[in-house]
């Protein structure tokens, strides 16, 4: 199984709402990921967790909440969003601490904020 | 910090033929990897090919196949035999450790179209 799976695919909610995007990798994979790719543009880092701790926040604002249950789950909560964070966010994977492995990407949750 | 420059938005060729990526990059550290990505319409990003820095033979993947020039800081990728299929968005990436884990950047990525 060389798979990590994102749901949902498509999301819209209100400034308002709150939800959460789930991702889940069955790689045994002890690194996981969560990018956002803005429309034609490259993937840009948000957050890293590496044996279930967070390891990175690229200064990403507070209305994104990440959690990592267990070491094959990935949670992105979303609360009080803003127009500008409507984008595609990639869920990621890969071996922690080996420096010659690929990371393994999910098809993304296409998020619309209206 | 690292940065990932890909100078072509856009590229087409017929199908069949060979089409060449460019890649440049900065880095100060001598012990990293490389990437090219592709993302088709799907939006999966998938690994089409890596490259070991201490490595100087340049790696292929069948159709696929790097020049890498590590003085140069130079990573183009090579699509020989283009087919259809392989109309999609590139995308070169560097990666180096970080925290135990690893953080990729990308450059702005290059469009390619297979025309049949």
């Amino acid at each position: 199984d060389t798979e990590v799976t994102q749901t949902p695919k498509h999301l819209v909610m209100g400034m308002t709402n709150k939800k959460s995007l789930k991702c889940e990798q069955h790689m045994g994979h002890r690194a996981m990921y969560w990018y956002k790719q803005k429309a034609k543009k490259p993937p840009e880092l948000m957050f890293v967790y590496s044996y279930e701790k967070l390891s990175i926040n690229e200064s990403v604002p507070s209305r994104f909440s990440p959690e990592c249950p267990n070491s094959s789950l990935l949670n992105l909560h979303l609360h009080a969003l803003q127009p500008e964070d409507s984008a595609l966010y990639l869920c990621a994977s890969s071996l922690a601490l080996e420096l010659n492995t690929e990371a393994f990407f999910g098809q993304g949750t296409r998020l619309t904020v209206v | 910090a690292q940065t990932v420059t890909q100078s072509q938005p856009e590229m087409s060729v017929q199908e069949a033929e060979t089409v060449t990526l460019s890649c440049t990059y900065d880095t100060s550290e001598n012990n990293y990897y490389l990437f090219w990505y592709k993302q088709p319409p799907s939006r999966q990003m998938i690994l089409v090919i890596r490259q070991e820095a201490y490595k100087q033979q340049n790696a292929t993947e069948n159709r696929f196949s790097v020049n890498f020039q590590k003085a140069a800081k130079s990573f183009s990728l090579k699509i020989s035999d283009s087919q259809l299929g392989d109309t999609a968005m590139y995308f070169c990436a560097f990666m180096k450790p970080l925290q135990g884990a690893q953080k990729l950047v990308f450059g702005q990525g290059t469009r390619l179209t297979i025309n049949p």
